[in-house]
């Protein structure tokens, strides 16, 4: 039982390079979730979905889009990188969107945008 | 707007006992949420506080208090390993969470 999973770890990218972050649950969650965190700031919700096929957008979605074609996987892109988007980014699921029901945290990937 | 304050760091000492404060003001109010993030790993979950009042769980305890927007988290007989980043969440009218900044917790021999 892995949780949640996030590929890559790492990466560097060049302004206007793409790239795809990939999130994996095995927890049959049906709500998934992308945030960024940057130092000094909470957690900022970029987007999420609430099931498969869904998908919504959170507080800050400019520059970034996402899918959910399978339960599992949650796909963030990011079609031209700016060195603004330079963050890490977190992948969250949970069973639910409200009571008590906790959000399920990926270790995390590491963006450095050149 | 919405907004959650908690103070950016703190230091204690091993052994003793710590009170981290978070004030907030949202639209709407689904509960509240405590998680630790150790340095450079994912956040994971502490406790949720939905009603007015105190949930104890081993040596950490959460409060409430909704009509002060008020909420902190007591960490008891502190020990190294709680060396971490605390942050508050608040799950608005949306269903959807609101981060503090987190609070940095330095705790010493």
């Amino acid at each position: 039982n892995a949780g949640v999973t996030q590929t890559p770890k790492f990466r560097v990218l060049k302004t206007g390079q793409s790239m795809t972050l990939l999130c994996a649950q095995d927890m049959n969650h049906e709500y998934m979730y992308w945030y960024r965190q940057d130092p000094g700031m909470g957690l900022r919700l970029i987007h999420y979905s609430v099931g498969e096929g869904t998908t919504a957008k959170g507080e800050v979605p400019d520059g970034y889009n996402v899918s959910r074609l399978k339960k599992q996987n949650f796909l963030l892109g990011l079609e031209s990188a700016a060195p603004s988007q330079t963050s890490v980014y977190f992948c969250a699921s949970s069973s639910a969107a409200g009571g008590a029901d906790e959000q399920f945290f990926g270790p995390g990937t590491r963006l450095t945008v050149l | 707007g919405q907004n959650i304050d908690q103070p950016t760091e703190m230091t204690a000492t091993e052994g003793a006992i710590v009170q981290i404060n978070c004030t907030y003001q949202t639209s709407g109010f689904n509960g509240l949420f405590w998680y630790q993030q150790h340095a450079g790993e994912a956040p994971t979950f502490l406790s949720y506080n939905v009603l007015d009042g105190l949930e104890e769980k081993g040596r950490f305890s959460s409060f409430l208090s909704r009509s002060k927007g008020y909420s902190y988290l007591l960490l008891k007989e502190l020990q190294m390993k709680d060396s971490a980043s605390y942050l508050c969440a608040v799950m608005d009218s949306n269903y959807q969470l609101i981060w503090g900044a987190g609070t940095k917790l330095i705790i010493k021999p």
